[in-house]
């Protein structure tokens, strides 16, 4: 089935690092989610980016949408023990899909 | 006020039982999912309903049959459990295509022994 690749798989940061995620595509994408999921928690949203080469920001993360709308990226500043989790791209191919395809996901460790 | 909520929160049970999960949501909103998660955490969509009609099957074998009998709820039922059926089933809604947002229910751990 579809795949959406994300990387990397795991990141161990020391608190205070920054992080980075990486969600790519091989088509053009409609629009991009993200999803933080705590361990043993459940998906929760965090932003939807639809323009091309958008930005957006909440606190210390930095969503960025690809020119070509191909792979999205998540920033976080200054890591803290709070941002453990596995944070999830959802990808959407075409406007107003029901279906979105979920990356393989990145699993965050921040060391205090 | 929980917003989607699932039960089981945990179901252990032998190959070869049939058993179901149920979902609802108190948010109105129009279109429910089930996901699974895998061990290795990889979320893939299984079916999606939008006002109660099946909108996605995504190759789910047969033995998984989704029932919704109103806007706000969406079961599972799976019938001859298998070991690889073991993992964590979520439920999901979301409100629009104008509000893509999707709200995840806690999830229901399988085991399969």
């Amino acid at each position: 089935g579809q795949q959406v690749m994300q990387i990397p798989q795991y990141q161990h940061v020391q608190e205070g690092e920054d992080f980075t995620t990486y969600c790519n595509s091989s088509t053009t994408l409609s629009n991009i989610q993200w999803y933080k999921q705590r361990p043993g928690g459940h998906p929760v949203f965090l932003i939807q980016l639809v323009k091309s080469g958008e930005v957006k920001k909440q606190k210390r993360l930095t969503f960025q949408f690809g020119e070509a709308k191909k792979n999205s990226s998540l920033h976080i500043t200054a890591t803290q023990t709070t941002d453990v989790g596995t944070y999830f791209c959802a990808v959407g191919y075409t406007s107003g899909t029901y279906k979105y395809i979920f990356g393989t996901g990145t699993r965050l460790k921040v060391l205090a | 006020d929980t917003a989607v909520s699932q039960t089981p929160k945990y179901l252990v049970t032998q190959m070869g039982n049939d058993k179901s999960i149920k979902c609802e949501q108190n948010l109105g909103h129009d279109t429910m999912y089930w996901y699974k998660q895998d061990s290795k955490k990889f979320l893939k969509i299984m079916f999606s309903y939008n006002n109660k009609e099946l909108i996605i099957n995504e190759t789910v074998p047969n033995r998984f049959s989704p029932k919704s009998p109103d806007k706000a709820h969406l079961n599972l039922h799976i019938n001859s459990l298998e070991l690889g059926d073991s993992a964590v089933y979520f439920c999901a809604s979301r409100q629009s295509e104008a509000h893509n947002e999707q709200f995840f229910g806690p999830g229901t751990r399988l085991t399969v022994l």
